[in-house]
């Protein structure tokens, strides 16, 4: 069961325009929402998150907005830049104690093209 | 660096066999945890430690165990090895009290 989807296993942008990445998860007990970034041969890093109070959460030019209702979210960069090319991983954690464990989606491997 | 040491970073071992991969977390973080990637795949959770405690555990085979050692430090234990796992083994750390994780760079399984 997949409590965590990106459907898009790719994506394709030019420099300097949005690139718009998608989420959706099923479990509503998710309450915590976090994108990370990976390059090749290395972890992922941690890129920006939303807690499910609110509905939009900017960090320069990456945005993630959350549709609570349509169990939804997306990050957007802007303007997006070659050095943006990488897999993003979306990861959503519930309700719990102390390090709670993050369900993660498949990816998406953005391209950025000069 | 992230903080968090994974070794080996690649290992090639042949089925049937046992391998024991190894993760040092950032310092003061109290939680550990271990994932799988498969090729083509996200990021599977296989198994959290607390201080030293099992805390939550995922898709984990029976083949597999792991612990966590007074100083912290963690290991993945992965026996009678098959071809199906070959994988990247990612460990992550976390003060407990955040959801926020830093990963290792991973280690690369190839079983042959």
């Amino acid at each position: 069961d997949q409590q965590v989807k990106q459907n898009s296993p790719s994506l394709s942008v030019q420099e300097g325009r949005i690139s718009i990445l998608n989420c959706d998860y099923t479990n509503s007990m998710f309450d915590y929402f976090l994108w990370y970034k990976k390059y090749p041969a290395e972890g992922p890093t941690f890129l920006i998150s939303i807690s499910s109070i609110k509905d939009k959460n900017e960090d320069g030019r990456f945005t993630v907005f959350l549709n609570k209702s349509a169990k939804h979210l997306s990050l957007h960069i802007v303007p997006s830049q070659p050095g943006d090319s990488a897999v993003y991983f979306c990861a959503a954690s519930g309700l719990g104690t102390s390090g709670s464990r993050l369900t993660f989606g498949e990816g998406t491997q953005l391209t950025v093209n000069p | 660096d992230s903080g968090v040491t994974q070794t080996p970073k690649h290992l090639i071992t042949a089925t049937g066999q046992r391998v024991t991969l190894r993760c040092s977390p950032r310092s003061g973080d109290l939680s550990v945890y271990w994932y799988q990637q498969s090729l083509d795949q996200g990021l599977q959770f296989l198994i959290q430690y607390y201080n030293g405690e099992e805390r939550a555990k995922g898709n984990i085979l029976e083949r597999f165990s792991a612990q966590q050692f007074p100083d912290l430090h963690s290991e993945l234990n992965l026996s009678s090895l098959e071809l199906g796992d070959s994988a990247l083994y990612f460990c992550a750390s976390s003060r407990g009290g955040d959801y926020g994780y830093t990963f290792g760079s991973g280690t690369r399984l190839t079983v042959v």
